[in-house]
């Protein structure tokens, strides 16, 4: 079946300009996660989600970042004024339902700040 | 929080011997420990998983161990082959929750 999709794949952005990036995770998962992975690091985790509920925003680096899921589906991340330090690639992964602990990640979003 | 330590950062074998990539954990309510693999480019994929209610888990030529009492957990991949390049993430997480990634390890395999 479809795996998670993420648009667009590349992003470049003038400083202070603000971002939206959209993820659509497997059909019918209920847990979604966001993912900031710098080049040549680890993915660091900044939200999640179940189902529409934003269960944990601890990772979030300023409140120049938002996210949300509204319908408990796709999701979208909002970077707003962006920065240099902005520049990564962002990952959406999808998990099933609770009691599975797998999560499935998309293929990123790499967001160059200029 | 937890912090999770990958090593080695890089490692080169020769196509048809083992690999063996270690990672320790520091919080001792963790209790699932994925391993992705990810290409140049590409999403991470998961390759195998193992809970701390299991010492190891085996799926075909990789396989993890876990050492709840030392914080430790392993990747071993036997008979490699060229197509086994690529980076290797460890994690740690609470219920599948927030994954803690390690650093990452490199591997290339020599044919």
């Amino acid at each position: 079946g479809a795996g998670v999709s993420q648009s667009p794949r590349y992003k470049v952005a003038k400083r202070g300009q603000d971002v939206a990036l959209r993820c659509d995770p497997i059909s019918g998962h209920v847990s979604l996660f966001w993912y900031q992975q710098a080049l040549g690091q680890g993915p660091e985790f900044l939200t999640y989600f179940q189902n529409e509920a934003q269960l944990d925003k601890s990772g979030l680096p300023s409140d120049r970042f938002f996210a949300e899921r509204p319908e408990g589906s796709v999701s979208t991340l909002k970077i707003q004024r962006t920065q240099q330090e902005d520049s990564a690639v962002y990952l959406c992964a999808s998990r099933p339902r609770t009691g599975k602990y797998e999560q499935y990640f998309g293929p990123g979003t790499r967001l160059t700040v200029t | 929080g937890e912090n999770v330590e990958q090593h080695p950062s890089t490692l080169s074998v020769q196509e048809g011997d083992s690999a063996v990539i270690k990672c320790t954990y520091s919080d001792s309510a963790s209790n699932y420990f994925p391993w992705y693999k990810q290409e140049l480019g590409k999403r991470p994929q998961l390759i195998i998983d193992i809970r701390s209610n299991v010492g190891e888990k085996k799926d075909q030529r990789i396989a993890v161990t876990l050492n709840k009492t030392a914080k430790h957990f392993s990747l071993h991949i036997t008979e490699t082959q060229p197509e086994d390049s690529a980076v290797y993430f460890c994690a740690a997480s609470q219920y599948g929750n927030k994954l803690v990634f390690g650093a990452g390890t490199i591997l290339r395999v020599k044919s």
